[in-house]
């Protein structure tokens, strides 16, 4: 079965700028969820979505939205940038989101904001 | 609200040594708890999980993970690690409603050969 897929991997982007990730979850997986991966703050929650309704967020300013798609796939995006954006952002997938079932882990896409 | 501590923040081990990282919670609710490892370059991968039952867990490449309910603890062991095991090791909780994971801070683990 094949992993959570992430794309892209890499991007670099000018402050002021948006920018949309994308996310593929394991095959039957319902739920998306999404973090922030920094050096100093490490690895923290954006929000979840399960059957397309978002369920949870974190502490992140309005700048940061998502969506879920009737297939499961998660878009996150990030409307006016700031260097501070600068982050690997993971998604990882769950069969149910629901306690008992752990979350599969992407390979991320590296954010750097110029 | 949920947090995870992490006391160690790096470990510098040499081969064959024996491997203990540290982990307390702090969550009033039923505790889902997890470790996954970071190798250098990877995706975050899933070493271990605790649901109910048992509280010794083991993983995957010989790791276990201890829940200690009176002391809020988790912490992950191996008897001997390798030089392969150098990766960040993180500590996580599941939310209640299972759709949050709470993550410690990390600790970078150096094995030298």
């Amino acid at each position: 079965k094949a992993g959570v897929t992430q794309t892209p991997r890499y991007l670099i982007k000018t402050r002021g700028q948006q920018v949309t990730l994308s996310c593929s979850p394991i095959s039957g997986h319902r739920s998306v969820s999404w973090y922030q991966q920094t050096p100093g703050q490490g690895l923290q929650f954006l929000f979840e979505y399960f059957s397309e309704t978002q369920r949870n967020k974190g502490n992140f300013p309005g700048r940061f939205s998502g969506r879920q798609f009737s297939n499961s796939r998660s878009e996150m995006n990030v409307s006016t940038l700031e260097l501070g954006d600068s982050a690997l952002y993971l998604c990882a997938s769950s069969l149910q989101g629901a306690p008992g079932y752990e979350q599969y882990f992407g390979p991320g896409t590296r954010l750097t904001v110029t | 609200a949920q947090s995870v501590s992490q006391h160690n923040h790096h470990v510098i081990l040499s081969e064959a040594a024996s491997l203990e990282l540290g982990c307390n919670y702090s969550y009033g609710g039923t505790v889902n708890l997890f470790w996954y490892v970071q190798y250098p370059g990877q995706h975050l991968q899933l070493l271990l999980k605790y649901f109910s039952g048992d509280p010794l867990v083991k993983g995957i490449k010989g790791f276990e993970a201890e829940f200690i309910k009176s002391k809020f603890s988790f912490n992950l062991r191996k008897p001997s690690v390798q030089w392969s095991d150098t990766a960040e090791y993180f500590c996580a909780v599941l939310n209640n409603a299972g759709n949050m994971l709470t993550f410690g801070g990390g600790t970078r683990l150096m094995v030298k050969p």
